[in-house]
């Protein structure tokens, strides 16, 4: 079975703070995605990675960054927290392309 | 612009009872997944479709895609309350890449 991990399921931070959201899949899976999931919005991409220290941009991409330095680990930055970050946050990883992807437990994050 | 759109948004029945959610399409889609997400967690895969007019079934759900890759449905036979959450269809764009639709989901509520 495909497992995808992320680091924390509930994050409390504060205006300002640099926020890091780590996720990791056990597939050897060359894709991995972020998204946030926010109530009225379903699910937007925030970044994807194809590959080691490959990444592009999704449809939501401010305010973020990313960083994949190994193949199993996805990193979701977020620079400077600000209160319309407040959402839930998904990893996911596929084995080819957009299809079939394996989503993490989710983190929800609030920023105060 | 490639969207998903699911019907209805908000279903809530008796256990035991059958039903029939829908995700319909302008745009012809190479397949379509389908996810179901428990409150609090993240999406897990259901199924993928691949063929028009392809049927698969899952125990109690059964999953439909037209003939035209335009569409698909989702019955369930005799809910039961595990049912219960959001059902999110999605399908990768077709511009090639990345991205992945999803749509806005329906949300079910099983009664014992």
């Amino acid at each position: 079975d495909v497992k995808v991990t992320q680091s924390s399921r509930y994050l409390v931070k504060r205006t300002g703070e640099k926020v890091f959201l780590e996720c990791v899949q056990d597939m050897d899976h060359e894709n991995m995605f972020w998204y946030r999931q926010d109530p009225g919005l379903g699910l937007r991409l925030i970044y994807f990675s194809y590959d080691v220290k490959m990444k592009e941009k999704g449809d939501i991409p401010e305010g973020y960054s990313v960083s994949r330095e190994k193949k199993e680990r996805f990193s979701l930055i977020l620079e400077s927290a600000s209160t319309n970050q407040t959402s839930m946050y998904l990893c996911a990883s596929s084995l080819a392309g957009p299809y079939e992807q394996y989503f993490g437990p989710g983190t929800r994050l609030t920023v105060t | 612009t490639q969207l998903l759109e699911q019907s209805p948004q908000f279903l809530s029945i008796q256990e035991g009872e059958n039903l029939t959610v829908y995700c319909n399409s302008s745009s012809v889609f190479s397949s379509l997944q389908w996810y179901r997400q428990e409150p609090g967690e993240g999406p897990v895969l259901l199924v993928t479709v691949v063929t028009g007019g392809e049927v698969k079934k899952l125990k109690r759900l059964t999953f439909q895609f037209g003939d035209a890759r335009k569409d698909s449905s989702l019955h369930i036979t005799a809910a039961q309350p595990g049912d219960t959450g959001l059902y999110l269809c999605a399908g990768p764009m077709n511009t090639g890449g990345f991205k992945t639709i999803f749509g806005a989901g329906t949300r079910l509520f099983v009664k014992a």
